[in-house]
């Protein structure tokens, strides 16, 4: 079965830029969404179709996937992002999700 | 706004069923894919199943394939999961969560607040 496989963890300091990477065979073919959920709290997508944001998500989150990563970048990183992070995509209709990575603002 | 509230969680004995509700509201339901997805305590999102917006097209899991079947009632605007043969391995949080759009594509765009199933002697 398809596997995409996130680092467990990435730390920045506020005001800088984190990149949260997803790996997979082939995932530039694929369309990628990120999806941030904070303790205790239902995720939220972020990026969708690679590098879409949804309504509401602030212009620092973008995302970009080519050849077998997909990135995650958010600039000018906040305290309020910290969160864990995952990726999906689909493969043969079935939704696959990365282990998810702990992003620490410190 | 868009609501999805789970219900029908609890604590079940290893070998028993339970069966979790979804209550959609704030949007044309028929029109879009549903999908559950689990969360176990300390762990990552786990896939569930998916039905699509008519209904006829449902693919699950690895882990749940034979156990558990995903419905729905367009009628009521309600998304059911029958959870078979229950095992300690499938307690988590589970979460109703509504497609992108009315297929096989696009993100789980919006997620239901989860109900908890314990499944535990």
């Amino acid at each position: 079965s398809y596997e995409l496989t996130q680092p467990p963890s990435v730390s920045v300091s506020p005001g800088q830029t984190a990149v949260i990477t997803c790996s997979g065979e082939k995932l530039g073919n694929k369309y990628v969404c990120w999806y941030q959920q904070r303790p205790g709290q239902s995720p939220v997508v972020v990026i969708y179709e690679d590098e879409k944001r949804p309504s509401g998500i602030p212009e620092r989150f973008s995302g970009s996937n080519s050849g077998n990563t997909a990135t995650l970048t958010i600039s000018g990183t906040q305290a309020t992002d910290e969160a864990d992070y995952y990726c999906q995509a689909w493969d043969n209709s079935h939704v696959v999700f990365g282990g998810g990575t702990k992003l620490a603002v410190l | 706004q868009v609501q999805l509230v789970e219900s029908g969680g609890g604590v079940v004995q290893p070998g028993r069923s339970l069966r979790l509700s979804c209550a959609a509201s704030g949007f044309t339901f028929s029109s879009y894919s549903m999908h559950w997805v689990r969360q176990a305590p300390g762990r990552g999102l786990d896939w569930v199943a998916v039905v699509t917006y008519h209904g006829s097209d449902i693919y699950y899991g690895d882990s749940v394939r034979g156990r558990f079947t995903i419905s729905r009632d367009n009628s009521k605007n309600t998304l059911f999961l029958q959870m078979n043969n229950l095992r300690v391995e499938d307690t988590a949080v589970y979460y109703c969560a509504r497609g992108q759009n009315s297929g096989t594509t696009g993100s789980v765009a919006i997620w239901g607040q989860g109900t908890a199933v314990i499944v535990s002697s």
